[in-house]
């Protein structure tokens, strides 16, 4: 089976740089993704990483170790739109290619 | 160009009813899935349909029943209604062989039981 850890809220302010950690347990990996779901909508798909390391796509930056079992997505230059929740996701490594989501991270962009 | 369709946007019946709903992808995708997201938007997939291929959670009642007349789309059928079957379904669709699995979702529906 699989499982995924986030923290359920973040909070931070306009401009500034937010952590969001996934920790996971899989029996297999292939590797972790980002979505992004603002209220009402539907997710959205922000990065993947399946090697250790930063990936950069703009404002938002997705990390992971293998090693660890770990991964962060970083935002930078908070802007009140990113106020959403944030899911991670690892991908079963049957044919089926389904994803498990972690609960989510509901961040909050303050003024 | 709406990517992935859904239509009812929202759905409120009446318990031990029969419902569907429908889902459309107009991406060439070869893979398609439904999600439950509950209350507390835990989203937690149902089925994945790849080439006729279906993959069923093995947590998904058995009177939810996907049907997918072609590759562009993939419909949901769900019988005797629950009060615990309120929640948003989202369809979903993905081209299998990328790498990423990057997957577009379509705009959800919200499901009332009362």
């Amino acid at each position: 089976g699989q499982s995924l850890e986030q923290p359920s809220e973040v909070t931070a302010v306009e401009g500034a740089i937010v952590q969001i950690n996934c920790t996971y347990q899989t029996s297999g990996f292939y590797g972790l993704s980002w979505y992004q779901q603002h209220d009402g909508g539907a997710p959205t798909f922000l990065s993947y990483n399946a090697l250790d390391g930063l990936e950069e796509t703009g404002r938002f930056s997705s990390f992971l170790s293998r090693s660890d079992s770990y991964g962060y997505l970083l935002l930078q230059e908070l802007q009140m739109k990113d106020s959403a929740s944030y899911f991670c996701a690892v991908r079963d490594t049957g044919s089926a290619r389904q994803l498990t989501f972690g609960s989510g991270t509901q961040l909050t962009v303050l003024p | 160009d709406t990517a992935v369709s859904q239509t009812p946007k929202y759905l409120v019946t009446q318990m031990g009813n029969d419902k569907s709903i429908k889902c459309e992808q107009n991406l060439g995708h070869d893979t398609m899935y439904w999600y439950k997201q509950d209350s507390k938007k835990f989203l937690k997939i149902m089925f994945s349909y790849n080439n006729k291929e279906l993959i069923i959670n093995e947590t998904v009642p058995n009177r939810f029943s996907p049907k997918s007349p072609d590759k562009a789309h993939l419909n949901l059928h769900i019988n005797s209604l629950e009060l615990g079957d309120s929640a948003v379904y989202f369809c979903a669709s993905s081209q299998g062989r990328s790498l990423r699995n990057e997957q577009y979702f379509g705009p959800g529906t919200r499901l009332t039981v009362t």
